[in-house]
């Protein structure tokens, strides 16, 4: 029961580009939402988040829209930047968390 | 400094035999977690606690076992009943379980 979705397992851009990963989520009583990040043999760290009652947070160079009405979230990286390149997963919570499967990001010089 | 650990990093286990993967944290959080991942799934959780002395079974608790003597360490077995064990096991803990959680760097447990 695949309750958090990341339907594109990887994505490559050009530095200094945008990066957008995308989630797509089917429960609706998830009430906050989180991105991780991971590189290899490590565990994962905590990106930002949002909370249901917004559509959109912003971090620096990370933002993260909530699309409640369509149950989709999306992360955007610009400019993105080599050191970027990690697995991202999209969380979603209500009593407890479900993790996505992850998108692999590779960012090109 | 705060954090979570994990030990050890590389674990081998041999067929019928029990393992314990130990998760410490000194960021006095309540709740802590057990998660797996295994190629191309997201993470999913095994068991996780709420509190000292309490904890439940996540969605893939089967052949697993838990205990939380103390707020600090929750440590994770996995029996000879759990006949898929390859993986990477991530704890993480939060202040509370409604709160963001922090991970540890995980334990890569393989069978030999």
């Amino acid at each position: 029961d695949q309750q958090v979705k990341q339907n594109s397992p990887s994505l490559s851009v050009q530095e200094g580009r945008i990066s957008i990963l995308n989630c797509d989520y089917t429960n609706s009583m998830f009430d906050y939402f989180l991105w991780y990040k991971k590189y290899p043999a490590e565990g994962p760290t905590f990106l930002i988040s949002i909370s249901s009652i917004k559509d959109k947070n912003e971090d620096g160079r990370f933002t993260v829209f909530l699309n409640k009405s369509a149950k989709h979230l999306s992360l955007h990286i610009v400019p993105s930047q080599p050191g970027d390149s990690a697995v991202y997963f999209c969380a979603a919570r209500s009593n407890d968390m479900r993790f996505g499967a992850g998108t692999r990001l590779t960012v090109k010089p | 400094d705060g954090g979570i650990t994990q030990s050890p990093k590389y674990l081998f286990r041999k067929e019928g035999q029990n393992v314990t993967l130990s998760c410490e944290q000194n960021l006095n959080h309540d709740a802590m977690y057990w998660y797996r991942q295994d190629p191309g799934q997201g993470l999913r959780l095994i068991y996780y606690s709420q509190i000292v002395n309490d904890f439940q079974k996540g969605d893939i608790a089967e052949g697993y076992s838990v205990s939380r003597e103390k707020k600090e360490s929750f440590p994770l077995t996995v029996t000879s009943a759990q006949k898929n064990p390859t993986a990477f096991y991530l704890c993480a803990s939060s202040i509370s379980q409604q709160e963001t959680q922090y991970f540890g760097p995980g334990t890569r447990l393989l069978v030999l």
